[in-house]
């Protein structure tokens, strides 16, 4: 059974450019969730995709868009990148249950912007 | 989603048992407990959670007071391995988003 999986691991892009990240939910999972990490401290919310709408969205500029496929699989937009962009971001899917609603995270891709 | 409250570090020695502290006086009566940890330059790993009663697996148990605000992780038999930053968060059933802190950082020492 997979795991949440993100792609890619790492990457380097420059201010103003554009990126998109990838991420494929734990098998059977239908809600996405997007967290931006700087270092040293806690994941930030950015928003949370279900039935391939946006549904909760944290505190981000419009330049953070998403977009979450039939498949469940998503992908985080950023653009007009900034130096402060650069962080780990992370992917995590769930399943709401009687049992509570775990998410699960993937590995993170690490955008370094210069 | 209510938020925690952590120490920001503590030292355990290895073998010893680990008991990580977690303030959640504003959690409402649907939302649970959970705990993650993240070991460095990694994704955060589900370690385990739970609403009123006290709940065990494989990795650690979690103690939940009885006015749920507040909530201990235990570690039974910490190694070198579980250095990391553990955070607390609570979640609701139809939670959108989820509030991390800072986490604390467990140190575990030979």
């Amino acid at each position: 059974d997979a795991g949440v999986t993100q792609s890619p691991t790492h990457l380097i892009k420059t201010r103003g450019q554009q990126v998109t990240l990838r991420c494929s939910p734990k098998s059977g999972h239908d809600t996405v969730s997007w967290y931006q990490q700087a270092l040293g401290q806690g994941p930030q919310f950015i928003f949370q995709y279900y039935e391939e709408e946006e549904r909760q969205r944290g505190n981000f500029p419009d330049r953070f868009s998403g977009h979450q496929f039939p498949n469940y699989s998503s992908e985080l937009n950023v653009n007009a990148l900034l130096l402060g962009d650069s962080a780990l971001y992370l992917c995590a899917s769930s399943l709401p249950s009687r049992g509570g609603n775990t998410i699960y995270f993937g590995e993170g891709s690490w955008l370094t912007v210069v | 989603d209510a938020k925690t409250t952590q120490p920001p570090s503590m030292d355990c020695a290895e073998g010893r048992a680990a008991n990580l502290p977690c303030n959640h006086s504003t959690i409402s009566g649907n939302e649970y407990v959970y705990w993650y940890r993240q070991i460095h330059s990694q994704g955060p790993q589900y370690i385990i959670h739970g609403l009123k009663n006290n709940e065990t697996n494989e990795m650690a148990s979690l103690i939940i007071t009885e006015d749920r605000k507040s909530s201990t992780l235990i570690l039974p038999h910490a190694t070198l391995r579980d250095t990391a930053v553990y955070y607390c968060i609570v979640r609701g059933t139809n939670a959108g988003k989820s509030t991390f802190g800072d986490g604390t950082t467990l140190t575990v020492k030979p």
